[in-house]
This record gives structure tokens, C-alpha cells and sequence, in this order.
């Protein structure tokens, strides 16, 4: 069964590090979504992809939080630096079309020390 | 702004229906979601609903939208313990955003 893959599972890194997360989506899905939930929260959007494109970033701390898929496919998601309130779960989901079912990936949860 | 509200905990018999409530303040929602969360994993879509739908029912799973109120249900009949997880309301809006509105979750506990 296809599944949105991603790693590290668990990261844990001091504030004021750089940190990193990378996402593979279903085969052959265009679009591709980074979610951030905090303990105790539901997921909110940070960033969304069509193919290689960015289409929603508007809720991206940019100063700190960049996301790229240069191919259109996989996707990374960077923190520099991670402070203190960065810790939390990050999740991807991808879906075949925008507006179609989104599949969620088991998510990377980063402690910053 | 879009908000969307659930409780936080609901306790139920084995055995017996559950039912989680969701309310959504964004009228232009298309599409009404229902996701389940278990301990340290990712989100698995449960059901969902068109906006123009009043209910749905999939098996164990019937949701029930009223639209006038901005209300959403979620019934789980014949509650066992493997139903034990976090459940989240989610809404699509209109106006072409893709990116889902959660709620805080809302925490089933199965009592035996």
C-alpha cells in the first residue's frame, strides 16, 4: 500500500541549530503539504507545493522555516535556527490533485533542548 | 477567521455508540473531514462529507452535518478498544485553499 514516507522520526536538537526534515509523497501525487502540531493541538498548515511550486506559504515563519522540492517529488522542510517553540510534531501529507484527499505521513517530532 | 471547536475528551463503554461533535465557523467550507490520530502517529482519514450532504454513513461510521448550525457529528457505533485514539474535525474552505482547518482533537476513551 503507498504511503507518504518521512524522516528522521525523531529529532532532538539544541536551539539556535539547524535542523532538517524530508518527505517522499505517494507516487505520482502533485501536491504536497507540511503541517506543524503542537502537543495539544490539531495540525496547522505551513507550506504548500503543486509539483515544484509553491502555492500556499502564507503561515511560513520565514525568517527561520524554508521548504523546497526541486524535482516536484520529494520535499525538505529546514529550521535555522530552531528555538525553543519549534518543538512539536512536523507532518506531510500529499494529495494526487489540489483539493483531492490528502494522505498523511507518520510525521517527525523534533524537541529543541 | 476559520475556527473549529471540539471537546476535548469523551468516555464511553465498550460496546456502546460514541458520538464527537464539531462545530466550524467558516461558511464557505466545501468539504467536512474526520481524522484519527493513535499515540505518536500520523493522521488516517476516517470519512468525510460535501458540504452539500446532510450524512454519510461507512460501515461502524455515520456523520451527520448540519450546515444552518455549522455543526458536524461523528458516530462510531458498537465502540471497541482499538477505536481508542484522538479525533480531529477538519474543514476544507472555498475560495480555492487546499490547506485543512483543524480542530484541538478530541481524546475517545473506551472504558472496558
Amino acid at each position: 500500500e503507498a504511503e507518504v514516507a518521512q524522516s528522521p522520526r525523531y529529532k532532538i536538537t539544541e536551539k539556535s541549530q539547524a535542523v532538517a526534515f524530508w518527505c517522499d509523497p505517494i507516487s505520482g501525487h502533485a501536491t504536497l503539504y507540511w503541517y506543524r502540531q503542537i502537543l495539544g493541538q490539531g495540525p496547522e498548515l505551513l507550506v504548500q507545493f503543486q509539483d515544484e511550486s509553491v502555492v500556499d506559504d502564507s503561515q511560513l515563519p520565514k525568517d527561520r522555516f524554508s521548504a523546497e522540492r526541486l524535482k516536484g517529488v520529494d520535499s525538505t522542510l529546514k529550521i535555522q535556527p530552531a528555538e525553543l517553540g519549534d518543538s512539536a510534531m512536523y507532518l506531510c501529507a500529499s494529495s494526487l490533485a489540489r483539493g483531492d484527499e490528502q494522505f498523511f505521513g507518520p510525521g517527525t517530532r523534533l524537541t529543541v533542548l | 477567521g476559520e475556527d473549529v471547536e471540539q471537546s476535548l475528551f469523551l468516555s464511553v463503554r465498550e460496546g456502546d455508540s460514541s458520538v464527537i461533535n464539531c462545530t466550524y465557523t467558516d461558511s464557505s467550507s466545501t468539504y467536512l473531514y474526520w481524522y484519527k490520530q493513535e499515540p505518536g502517529a500520523g493522521l488516517q482519514l476516517l470519512t468525510y462529507i460535501f458540504s452539500n450532504m446532510d450524512m454519510k454513513q461507512d460501515q461502524r461510521l455515520t456523520v451527520l452535518l448540519n450546515k444552518k448550525d455549522k455543526h458536524l457529528s461523528l458516530r462510531i457505533a458498537d465502540t471497541q478498544t482499538g477505536d481508542s485514539a484522538i479525533y480531529f474535525c477538519a474543514e476544507k474552505a472555498g475560495g480555492g485553499a487546499d490547506g485543512l482547518t483543524f480542530g484541538k482533537g478530541t481524546h475517545l476513551i473506551i472504558q472496558p
